[in-house]
């Protein structure tokens, strides 16, 4: 039973730049989650997608836009990169919508110079 | 904004001893979850209590819940050096989980 995969593990981008980050929840999830950690800190909920649709979104700036498709599967994506935007972006799947366990990937780790 | 925060941020240990971490938060819930994270690798569950109770055992884990106090504290007992990682809190709130800071915990050998 696969886990919760992401992509790129690493990447380093200029500012200015455009990413996409990728997600596969766990096997049985529909609901997918995005957070932002900054080094030394917590988890901050950037959205969440639930039926293709974003259910839920945090204090992010509209420079960071998500999709989820038919097979649950979520792409976060940032334009117009900024230095601050480096973090180690994570994945959370979980089932339906209560607030129960999430299940997280292993992160992108983002780099912006 | 952070919903919990832990406290300490950061707690050293010898191999053996308990370590308790504390998280308040500031509003109503209906469950609270500790998450623990090894160093910049991804969350993983550690228990979850919901509001109506008071305490919850897993393992060397105890977790307590206040609602009065809006706290919440974790205790590992009879720690191991594989024990050392980041332990986070994390409350409800309209379909998403909020996270604390985090305690920095160090088991040394």
């Amino acid at each position: 039973d696969a886990g919760v995969t992401q992509s790129p593990t690493h990447l380093i981008k200029t500012r200015g730049q455009q990413v996409t980050l990728r997600c596969s929840p766990k096997s049985g999830h529909d609901t997918v989650s995005w957070y932002q950690q900054a080094l030394g800190q917590g988890p901050q909920f950037i959205f969440q997608y639930y039926e293709e649709e974003e259910r839920q979104r945090g204090n992010f700036p509209d420079r960071f836009s998500g999709h989820q498709f038919p097979n649950y599967s979520s792409e976060l994506n940032v334009n117009a990169l900024l230095l601050g935007d480096s973090a180690l972006y994570l994945c959370a799947s979980s089932l339906g919508a209560n607030t129960g366990e999430l299940f997280f990937g292993e992160g992108s780790r983002l780099t912006v110079l | 904004s952070q919903q919990g925060e832990e406290d300490p941020q950061a707690l050293s240990i010898q191999e053996g001893e308990n370590a308790t971490m504390n998280c308040s938060y500031k509003t109503s819930i209906n469950n609270l979850q500790w998450y623990r994270q090894n160093s910049g690798r991804g969350l993983v569950h550690l228990i979850l209590i919901r509001s109506n109770e008071r305490e919850k055992h897993s393992g060397r884990l105890r977790v307590t819940l206040d609602t009065s106090k809006k706290s919440s504290s974790l205790l590992i007992t009879a720690s191991r050096a594989a024990d050392t990682a980041s332990y986070f809190c994390a409350t409800d709130s309209s379909y998403k989980l909020i996270f604390g800071s985090g305690t920095r915990l160090l088991v040394r050998p």
